[in-house]
């Protein structure tokens, strides 16, 4: 069965770079979280989207924006990247409501340096 | 308030052995699901075991069951017959109808089996 699909899975940055995370949700999943995991930290949540308009924010700095495109594929920038955004990035995908599934990605782990 | 707190930072279990990590919750919407997450030290977050707070019956995937008490607010799960192989961090997590559709973690339980 198909799963959410991340990429890059592994990504260096220096400081001050700009960084895009992809992600491709399972088809027919109308909604898209993404997620930011430190290390030791629990998943603190970003934004979402659901048919492709932004549906919640999270905790997610002015530096970070996404989007969901036509095709529910969405993506994460991240801009002017600080050493405290190192972190396993995931997107998780899900059908609408909140007594279904969510499935993550196998997510992006991105270190700045 | 925590909506999701897991008190055990750390569990052991002998192998084959069965163990309960503890999960309470707490929500004032009616409707809202219940998941646990499995990530193993390489990173990816496994989706386990759902329980909708409409269910009547408990939640079982193979070795995996949620122990879910609704008046309690908790939604414990209970791995049966450990294998080394589930040595990971669990989380535990909830989704509100009121908070579109994210979902909350808990701070997770390390669980380490023993041969």
């Amino acid at each position: 069965a198909a799963g959410v699909i991340q990429s890059p899975r592994h990504l260096i940055k220096e400081k001050r770079e700009t960084a895009t995370l992809k992600c491709y949700p399972i088809p027919r999943h109308d909604t898209v979280y993404w997620y930011q995991q430190g290390p030791g930290q629990d998943p603190q949540f970003l934004i979402s989207f659901y048919e492709k308009m932004q549906s919640d924010k999270g905790s997610i700095p002015d530096r970070f924006s996404a989007q969901q495109f036509s095709d529910y594929h969405s993506e994460l920038n991240m801009s002017s990247l600080e050493l405290g955004d190192s972190a396993l990035y995931f997107c998780a995908s899900s059908e609408q409501g909140a007594n279904t599934e969510a499935f993550f990605g196998q997510g992006t782990r991105l270190t700045v340096v | 308030a925590q909506k999701i707190t897991q008190t055990q930072p750390g569990m052991f279990v002998q192998e084959k052995e069965a163990v309960t990590l503890d999960c309470t919750y707490d929500t004032s919407d009616p409707s809202y699901g219940l998941f646990w997450y499995k990530q193993p030290s390489s990173g990816e977050m496994i989706f386990l075991i759902y329980q909708g707070s409409y269910d009547q019956q408990n939640a079982t995937e193979g070795r995996y069951s949620l122990n879910f008490q609704k008046a309690r607010k908790s939604a414990n799960l209970v791995i049966s017959a450990s294998q080394l192989g589930d040595s990971a961090m669990y989380f535990c997590a909830m989704r509100e109808i009121g908070s579109a559709r994210q979902l909350t973690f808990g701070s997770g339980t390390q669980l380490t089996v023993l041969p």
